[in-house]
């Protein structure tokens, strides 16, 4: 079945330490995006990319980073400039231009410890 | 110190009971809007949509209505059952980003 995967579900991280999370998705849409969700908050935009090697900063882009060497993958890296990183992430897809088909992982949660 | 997160708004109804869930939205250039429901821990699920062309929206067992005067969104759950407890939210866009709603929890008592 096509979907979108986030992994690992749950993260634990050490004050000053870099963490990737992995998003993979197989349905051939070209546009990904990142998001955090903090407990009585909207959904906020972190990075988008509509194609490989692209990709654009959302409303709350530091201390974040992202690549996009794979149609497939959009990796998120929360690093140690963050400083208060300790959210629910969650990674989506579109195909290119239709904004309106999205498609959501089913999220990473991240603590620092 | 540690921060407090905000409140979500909570509904709360008997089974079977009709609900209703309400959004008010920010932007009067959006012209297509969603509604979400999200269990804990889960990313969100889609339940319906709407454009700016239209009212009214029927789904199984869900309404949407849009009030664009107000700009005003709502979901109606009909027969609402214990499964349906969860967060929903809404969003809106002009085409170019999705704005999301904070949500609303909804519990449904058996």
């Amino acid at each position: 079945d096509g979907g979108i995967t986030q992994s690992p579900k749950y993260l634990f991280r050490k004050e000053g330490q870099n963490v990737t999370l992995s998003c993979e998705q197989n349905l051939n849409h070209d546009a990904m995006y990142w998001y955090r969700q903090d407990p009585g908050q909207g959904l906020r935009l972190i990075y988008y990319s509509q194609i490989v090697n692209d990709f654009q900063k959302g409303d709350i882009a530091e201390g974040y980073s992202v690549s996009r060497e794979k149609k497939e993958s959009f990796p998120l890296t929360v690093t140690s400039a963050q400083k208060n990183p300790t959210a629910f992430y969650l990674c989506a897809s579109s195909l290119r231009g239709d904004i309106y088909g999205y498609t959501f992982g089913s999220g990473t949660r991240l603590t620092v410890v | 110190g540690e921060s407090v997160g905000l409140h979500l708004p909570t509904l709360s109804v008997q089974e079977g009971d009709n609900s209703i869930i309400n959004c008010a939205y920010s932007n009067s250039a959006s012209d297509y809007f969603i509604w979400y429901k999200q269990e804990s821990g889960k990313g969100p699920q889609f339940i319906i949509d709407i454009r700016s062309n239209m009212d009214k929206r029927q789904g199984q067992r869900v309404t949407v209505l849009l009030n664009k005067t107000v700009k005003h969104l709502s979901l109606q759950i009909a027969a609402t059952q214990p499964g349906d407890s969860a967060v929903y939210f809404c969003a809106e866009t002009t085409g170019n980003q999705f704005y999301f709603g904070t949500g609303t929890s909804l519990t449904v008592i058996p």
